[in-house]
């Protein structure tokens, strides 16, 4: 597609249960990056896929986060167990070869994420 | 450390005046700069970048942003401010220290323009 997409752009879950969010980078690119959005917090860079290799994971919040690529394309963030601190923005952004210090990076419009 | 700094949380300024949006970086290295906006309940736009030459850089919706390295500052600009600009501004800076150069961001300076 033209841009990046994001997939559910709302979603409302229950405490404990688990949720997927998938993205969809811009096409031809190899880096794809998840960041959290939430109040008082800004923006958290949480993982980073070159191809579908995740070289550093400690972004991620906690154990119950999770995240892969497939296909050097799609990517899925999932949730499990979710908390009411999990409540936030969850933003995608792909860029054309990563590691590159002067690419831009083109980010997704979001899925917002709300636990009660 | 690669950081950013956005010293004000909130700029005024009325329609047809001037704007700046301030930010200062601390890096190792080169700087790689970066601007974003972003609209209410919107993604981020990426807006202008500095990399490497001219100090002042253009970008989109008449933007432009001026690189000092003396006072390390990469301030936000535009000549003439429409109610329409009116959002969130990030500045970010690459990580030039991690394998995916994530960026790493400001936290954020909202611009309110009145008509």
């Amino acid at each position: 597609g033209a841009g990046v997409s994001q997939s559910p752009s709302n979603k409302v879950t229950e405490k404990g249960k688990d949720v997927e969010l998938r993205c969809d980078p811009i096409s031809g690119h190899t880096a794809l990056y998840w960041y959290r959005q939430s109040l008082g917090q800004g923006l958290e860079f949480l993982i980073y896929f070159q191809g579908n290799s995740a070289p550093d994971k400690s972004g991620l919040p906690s154990d119950r986060f999770s995240a892969e690529r497939t296909g050097g394309s799609v990517s899925t963030l999932t949730i499990q167990r979710t908390q009411q601190e999990d409540s936030a923005v969850y933003l995608c952004a792909s860029s054309n070869l990563g590691g590159q210090f002067g690419n831009t990076i083109y980010f997704g419009e979001g899925s917002w994420l709300t636990v009660v | 450390a690669q950081s950013v700094a956005q010293p004000e949380d909130q700029v005024n300024v009325a329609e047809g005046n001037p704007l700046t949006v301030k930010c200062t970086y601390s890096v190792s290295g080169n700087p790689y700069l970066f601007w974003y906006v972003q609209y209410p309940n919107r993604g981020l736009q990426f807006l202008l970048k500095y990399i490497t030459g001219d100090n002042l850089v253009k970008g989109s919706y008449g933007f432009e942003a001026e690189f000092n390295k003396s006072q390390t500052s990469f301030h936000l600009k535009k000549p003439s401010a429409l109610v329409s600009d009116s959002a969130l501004y990030f500045c970010a800076v690459r990580d030039i220290r991690q394998a995916g150069t994530a960026l790493i961001f400001g936290k954020g300076t909202t611009l309110s323009v009145s008509s």
